[in-house]
């Protein structure tokens, strides 16, 4: 069974730059079939989609953060990341990471979510 | 802001049928496969159907969907008190070249 697990520090500072992980077992990264992406939640708000990327490195970012968003993909470790750099309070939210079918939008292996707060 | 649009909140009695629209254009639900998630309180959301109408393996019959035109609608039908949750839709949209949300709806049972 796929299974993904965020990781990373959850506290960050204004103007400084968030780093997230995604472990990812039970699958390869290399995997053609997926997409591997972010999604964020702020306190008590919607979903909102961050990016993806595949294993060969092709990109799609929100165009709303495109400017200060960094995904990649580390196939080595089986890992991808996530990088936001310039972060405010607005950045405070639960981050997901998840895989994303190639074909279509079909997010269906979740990781648990990681709340990242963003303050001095 | 979304660019697709759901109901803030939708409820209903317990075994009585609900369902949450999501509006969007052409260049998302128009042209492309719809999915919708449920989110029950303090979890992950979960998939509960994608390419518009199909269901993954272990997800009732009693949830369904549809789309017609730039519109998708998913129905909950049988309501039961652990279908309490947000529920969104999301979708590609071709003009952004991004993946979308919905605004997410709040069911509650009565």
């Amino acid at each position: 069974q796929l299974q993904l697990q965020e990781s990373g520090p959850g506290l960050v500072k204004p103007s400084e730059t968030l780093s997230l992980t995604c472990t990812v077992s039970g699958a390869s990264i290399s995997s053609s079939s997926y997409y591997w992406g972010w999604i964020r939640q702020p306190p008590g708000m919607g979903l909102e989609w961050i990016g993806i990327i595949y294993y060969s490195g092709r990109t799609y970012y929100n165009p709303s953060l495109k400017s200060r968003v960094t995904i990649s993909v580390d196939t080595s470790k089986n890992q991808f990341s996530l990088k936001l750099s310039s972060v405010t309070a607005a950045d405070t939210a639960v981050y997901y990471c998840a895989t994303r079918k190639y074909s279509s939008f079909l997010l269906d292996f979740w990781g648990q979510g990681t709340l990242v707060s963003v303050s001095s | 802001q979304s660019v697709l649009t759901q109901p803030p909140s939708v409820s209903a009695a317990p075994g009585q049928k609900v369902t949450i629209s999501c509006s969007g254009s052409s260049s998302n639900i128009g042209n492309n496969y719809v999915s919708w998630y449920q989110q029950l309180p303090g979890t992950a959301p979960k998939l509960l159907i994608y390419d518009n109408n199909k269901r993954p393996s272990g997800i009732p019959d009693r949830f369904s969907g549809s789309k017609s035109g730039t519109s998708a609608t998913l129905g909950i039908t049988g309501l039961q008190t652990g279908d309490e949750a947000d529920y969104y839709c999301g979708t590609w949209d071709t003009s952004l070249s991004a993946d979308v949300f919905g605004t997410g709806t709040k069911v509650t049972v009565l």
